[in-house]
């Protein structure tokens, strides 16, 4: 079954700890990126990436790293979490998107005390 | 600046009733547009999207979208609306082909007996 997986799905944390939350798809997509939803924002882009060893800023990259070491895997790092990142986080991964459409995962509910 | 406005932040719907959730864009060229719906505690699920082609659009679920160029917009409609179509609603557009996508701040819909 073509999916997009994260884990883990609830976490709670403490300011200032490190912590990752890791993305897998099993459908060899190039693209993969994250978003979090906030009330009355949407989905905004945080980090993307078009394939191994490539990545780039989205919309709202501050105060998170990522990796693309393997082409399934796209891991959100959250070096030192603050409780403004407290919020939901989706990652989805596509082939190029005039051909296709986005994959989301079930989505990661972050809270950062 | 580009952008992705849903008017209505909340919209209250009789079961039976019909429903049309709007979408405006502010892009210079014609993006891919999408709509997706997330059920309460859910993830996001795809309704439908427009790449090019007709400008009516067949979606799951019952939903249609109409692709207006000259009004640059993008709107979600369905017939006649079932208790289970209570969700949260975002249109979202790309203007590149890889895979970036801007959403609108959701549209709330409540359905009532």
């Amino acid at each position: 079954e073509a999916q997009v997986t994260q884990n883990p799905r609830y976490l709670i944390t403490v300011t200032g700890k490190k912590l990752t939350v890791t993305c897998s798809q099993n459908m060899n997509h190039e693209y993969m990126s994250w978003y979090r939803q906030d009330p009355g924002l949407g989905l905004r882009q945080i980090y993307y990436s078009m394939n191994v060893e490539v990545t780039d800023k989205g919309d709202v990259p501050e105060g998170y790293k990522v990796s693309r070491k393997e082409k399934r895997n796209f891991p959100l790092i959250l070096e030192s979490p603050s409780p403004n990142q407290t919020s939901l986080y989706f990652c989805a991964s596509n082939f190029r998107l005039g051909a296709d459409t986005q994959y989301f995962g079930p989505g990661t509910r972050l809270t950062v005390l | 600046a580009q952008s992705v406005t849903q008017p209505d932040i909340h919209i209250t719907v009789s079961e039976g009733a019909s429903l049309e959730l709007r979408c405006n864009y502010s892009y210079g060229a014609t993006p891919y547009l999408f709509w997706y719906v997330q059920s309460p505690g859910q993830g996001l699920q795809l309704l439908l999207k427009y790449f090019s082609g007709d400008t009516l659009v067949q979606g799951i679920k019952g939903f249609e979208a109409e692709f207006k160029r000259s009004q640059s917009s993008f709107n979600l409609r369905k017939p006649s609306v079932h208790w289970s179509d209570a969700a949260e609603y975002f249109c979202a557009v790309s203007t590149d082909s890889w895979g970036k996508l801007q959403f609108g701040a959701g549209t709330q819909v409540v359905v009532t007996p």
